[in-house]
């Protein structure tokens, strides 16, 4: 099925170890974000990449990391967790066309990690 | 400074009553995008309805329609004849115009959460 899927859905794991979420997309979007949502703060950008080989940083991105080796996958790496990245983690894709801004962001389902 | 300020508190509407989000924007940008995000319990993000802001009409999408007004800034979503399924998490976010032509990051609102009510 066409779509965007975040896995795990869920994770759990201890601060200092490394952790990876995955997400992919089947619309061959050019765009593509990570987000994490936290009560009172909304949903705040991490990275996002317009294309294969580019990323760039949003407005939370200290102590993660992401690449994008393929237009359709877009990983999200916590290097060494801490407490404070418990949240809920949401991956988006859009299209890119010029002199149009319209294009809405389509989302995952959202991975809630949990750093004990 | 915030750029999407959703400051109402937890909203609740009577079913079948309609109802409205307040969302305030700050930009010194010409061109940009306005969208609404509903988030049910559930945890997906749901796009409702887009506004450009040299959209001469206010859009609508069956039940959603937003009101938007340009030189206050606002871009206000009403919810027409709710429904119970409305209960949810409400996100107005913008997008400022790339200069490339291309698409670029949103920005989010806090939320407002909306509570239909049988």
């Amino acid at each position: 099925d066409a779509g965007i899927t975040q896995s795990p859905r869920y994770k759990i794991t201890e601060t200092g170890r490394q952790v990876t979420l995955m997400c992919h997309q089947t619309w061959s979007h050019s765009y593509m974000f990570w987000y994490r949502q936290d009560l009172g703060h909304g949903l705040r950008l991490i990275y996002y990449s317009a294309a294969a080989d580019i990323t760039d940083k949003g407005e939370v991105p200290d102590g993660y990391v992401v690449s994008r080796s393929k237009t359709e996958n877009f990983p999200l790496t916590l290097e060494s967790a801490t407490r404070s990245q418990t949240s809920v983690y949401f991956c988006a894709s859009s299209e890119s066309r010029i002199q149009d801004d319209s294009q809405p962001q389509h989302f995952g389902d959202g991975t809630r990690l949990s750093i004990l | 400074a915030q750029k999407i300020t959703q400051t109402q508190p937890g909203m609740f509407v009577q079913e079948k009553e309609a109802v409205t989000l307040d969302c305030t924007y700050d930009t010194s940008d010409p061109s940009y995008g306005l969208f609404w995000y509903k988030q049910p319990s559930s945890g997906e993000m749901i796009f409702l309805i887009y506004q450009g802001s040299y959209d001469q009409q206010n859009a609508t999408e069956g039940r959603y329609s937003l009101n938007f007004q340009k030189a206050r800034k606002s871009a206000n979503l009403v919810i027409s004849a709710s429904q119970l399924g409305d209960s949810a998490m409400y996100f107005c976010a913008m997008r400022e115009a790339s200069y490339t032509g291309a698409n670029s990051k949103l920005t989010f609102g806090k939320g407002i959460t909306l509570s239909v009510r049988p």
